[in-house]
């Protein structure tokens, strides 16, 4: 059974470009959840998608957005970067409450 | 406000002793808290989980954890510490309603010392 597939697993970008990140969840799975992970603030929920809806959004500007496919797949965008977004972006699938499996992760940095 | 709170940002054994990391989460969290590790330039695995069945978790790798509603904590132990038991910790609690949120503890990175 495939886990959670986040690509591209590292990327660097310059101050003002956008970016697109990728995730495809456990096959059945329809719940996919974004996180950003920094040093300094540590584990933050970005935002999470339901059968193409986002059901819930965490406390981030509306640089970050996201959506998701009808094949479950999701894909979060980060317009305008700024250096403070360099950071590990996690997502995460669920089949419900109570379960959920990470992807390695996607290593963005912003010079 | 939701929170899960871990005391101690960096903890020490040596191999061979008990590992015990600590968890607190607010009153108001409802029952799903869980325990991840995170390993350098990787994503975070499922130690274990509660889900209000029994107050006793046991997950993989030798890790329980006990679930206390009185003392509000959510502890994870191990009876003996192997050198690949290093890396860091998250405690986290599912958040209210069916939203796929979870809120994580600051973690809490585990050295184990030869």
């Amino acid at each position: 059974k495939a886990g959670v597939t986040q690509t591209p697993r590292y990327l660097i970008k310059t101050r003002g470009q956008q970016v697109t990140l990728s995730c495809s969840p456990i096959s059945g799975h329809r719940s996919v959840s974004w996180y950003q992970q920094t040093p300094g603030q540590g584990l933050q929920f970005l935002f999470e998608y339901f059968s193409e809806t986002q059901r819930n959004k965490g406390n981030f500007p509306g640089r970050f957005s996201g959506r998701q496919f009808s094949n479950s797949r999701s894909e979060m965008n980060v317009s305008t970067l700024e250096l403070g977004d360099s950071a590990l972006y996690l997502c995460a699938s669920s089949a419900g409450q109570g379960s959920y499996t990470f992807g390695s992760g996607t290593r963005l940095t912003v010079v | 406000a939701q929170s899960v709170t871990q005391l101690g940002s960096h903890v020490s054994v040596s191999e061979g002793a008990l590992v015990l990391l600590r968890c607190n989460y607010s009153s108001s969290v409802p029952p799903y808290l869980f325990w991840y590790v995170q390993y350098p330039n990787q994503g975070l695995q499922l130690l274990l989980k509660y889900t209000s069945a029994a107050t006793l978790v046991k997950g993989i790798n030798g890790f329980e954890a006990e679930f206390k509603k009185s003392e509000t904590s959510f502890h994870l132990t191990k009876p003996s510490a192997h050198m690949s038991d290093a890396a860091e910790y998250f405690c986290a609690a599912h958040g209210s309603g069916n939203t796929g949120k979870l809120i994580f503890g600051q973690g809490t990175t585990l050295q184990v010392k030869p």
